[in-house]
């Protein structure tokens, strides 16, 4: 298990173009998170799924925004007609419940997707 | 609500120094404290967490912290920095344990030769 792997890993577009990202959460995790990451700030959470459910979205995720998770395995975050100001690091996350003597509930992070909007 | 509070952007060192990150947060119920490092154009990697039980938490990379209920604050230390721990640390918190994490702006640490 390599930890939690997202693509692509850079993704320059045009305004108003529409972008799709995928996630890769460590496996058998029931849990991922995305969040948004702006330069010389933390990241913001975005979303949340607990297997195929998404249990909460923040007012920061816009209508333009989307998260699916259809088999409760990989997570795609969709962006419609992106704008400069969506421009960040989008980061992935996942955790699980299931304990084994280990930390339960931590969220592992993956390398992120840097989106850039010309 | 949670908020969190990095007290420092910057904090430059010099090599076999001792540091301490600060960090406050606000919050009207119990939460989950965490530490995670940032190396440039990478995830983040968890340092420490703290969830109940003892105030010092001993994490990685010869990293610890101490948990300040009273002070609402949760400040990371190493007796010890190294060039190779130069990088961004981010205080975050979450409600309960599995929840969103909310973090600061965090912290950029520079150790100089």
């Amino acid at each position: 298990d390599t930890g939690v792997s997202q693509n692509p890993r850079h993704k320059i577009t045009k305004r108003g173009q529409n972008v799709t990202f995928r996630c890769d959460p460590i496996s058998e995790h029931n849990r991922l998170y995305w969040y948004r990451q702006t330069l010389g700030q933390g990241p913001e959470f975005l979303t949340y799924f607990q297997n195929e459910a998404q249990l909460e979205k923040s007012r920061l995720l816009s209508d333009r925004f989307s998260a699916e998770r259809p088999k409760g395995s990989f997570s795609t975050l969709e962006i419609q007609r992106t704008e400069q100001g969506d421009s960040a690091m989008y980061l992935c996350a996942s955790s699980s419940r299931v304990t084994s003597g280990g930390s339960t509930d931590t969220q592992y992070f993956g390398p992120g997707t840097r989106l850039t909007v010309l | 609500a949670q908020s969190v509070t990095q007290l420092d952007s910057q904090v430059p060192v010099f090599e076999e120094a001792p540091v301490e990150l600060r960090c406050n947060y606000s919050s009207s119920v119990s939460v989950y404290l965490f530490w995670y490092v940032q190396y440039p154009n990478q995830g983040l990697q968890l340092l420490l967490k703290y969830l109940s039980g003892s105030t010092l938490v001993k994490g990685i990379n010869g990293f610890e912290a101490e948990f300040n209920k009273s002070q609402t604050s949760f400040h990371l230390r190493k007796p010890s920095v190294h060039i190779s721990d130069t990088a961004e640390y981010f205080c975050a918190v979450s409600r309960t344990s599995g929840s969103r994490l909310t973090f600061g702006e965090g912290t950029q640490l520079t150790v100089n030769p």
